[in-house]
C-alpha cells in the first residue's frame, strides 16, 4: 500500500520557471491538501480539495494553482517561481475533514534560484 | 494570528524520563487535536488525536490531555526513548476544515 506518493522528491528551478508538483493518493480518500513547511513556520496550507473537481485557498494560496481532476490525483503549479516559493512541499489526504487523520507524502524539497 | 502555538522550538529529555510537549490554542471552535511526530526528510505522521469530549487519550507510551477551559494540551511520552527524538507538531480542527498546525518543537532524547 503506496499511501500517498509525491512528485518529484527534489527539483531546482530558476526564478521565473514554471512546474508542477503531482501527489498521487490510493486509500479513496475524499481529501486532499497541500501544505509548505519552512524553518520555523511549521505546516502552512496552501490549497485543498474536499473532493474530484473542486479546490479551495488555504492560507498561503498566492502564487500556486491547484487542479483535482480525478479523485486520486492533486496537482500544485507554479506559474512563475520566485525564489520566495524555496521550500519542503507536503501533499496529505484524509478519508474526510471531520475528524479524522490526515496522511502525508514524503515531500518535495523545491529550491528557486 | 496563529491560532495554533507552540512555544518551546526545541526540548532535551534524558533517556527513561518523561518529555512533556505543550501546545496552546485560540480557536475555540477547535474540537479535535492530532499530534504528528516529524523525522528528517520524512513526511509526518500522526501519532495520537483527542477530540474535545474527552480530557484524556492513551496510547502505549504517549498520553494526550487536553484542558478546554485553559485551550491547552499536552502530550507525554513515557518513557522517553533515542528513537523518540524528531520533531512534535500539534494541530487542530474545528470541524469539516483542514488542519491547523503549530510551528513545531524538536525533541532531543538524549541516551
Amino acid at each position: 500500500n503506496a499511501g500517498v506518493t509525491q512528485t518529484p522528491k527534489f527539483r531546482v528551478l530558476k526564478t521565473g520557471q514554471s512546474m508542477t508538483l503531482l501527489c498521487a493518493q490510493d486509500m479513496n480518500h475524499e481529501y486532499m491538501y497541500w501544505y509548505r513547511q519552512d524553518p520555523g513556520m511549521g505546516l502552512r496550507l496552501i490549497h485543498y480539495s474536499v473532493g474530484e473537481g473542486t479546490t479551495a485557498k488555504g492560507e498561503v494560496p498566492d502564487g500556486y494553482n491547484v487542479s483535482r481532476l480525478k479523485k486520486q490525483n492533486f496537482l500544485l503549479g507554479l506559474e512563475s517561481a520566485a525564489p520566495s516559493q524555496t521550500s519542503v512541499y507536503f501533499c496529505a489526504s484524509s478519508l474526510a475533514g471531520v475528524a479524522t487523520e490526515a496522511f502525508f507524502g514524503q515531500g518535495t524539497r523545491l529550491t528557486v534560484v | 494570528d496563529q491560532q495554533v502555538k507552540q512555544n518551546s522550538p526545541s526540548l532535551s529529555v534524558q533517556e527513561g524520563r518523561i518529555s512533556i510537549l505543550n501546545c496552546d490554542y485560540t480557536n475555540s471552535m477547535f474540537d479535535y487535536f492530532l499530534w504528528y511526530k516529524k523525522y528528517p526528510a520524512e513526511g509526518p505522521t500522526f501519532l495520537i488525536s483527542i477530540s474535545s469530549i474527552k480530557d484524556k487519550n492513551e496510547d502505549g507510551r504517549f498520553t494526550v490531555f487536553l484542558n478546554k477551559s485553559a485551550k491547552h494540551l499536552s502530550l507525554h511520552i513515557v518513557p522517553s526513548q533515542p528513537g523518540d527524538s524528531a520533531v512534535y507538531f500539534c494541530a487542530a480542527s474545528p470541524g469539516n476544515t483542514p488542519l491547523v498546525f503549530g510551528k513545531g518543537t524538536r525533541l532531543s532524547v538524549i541516551a
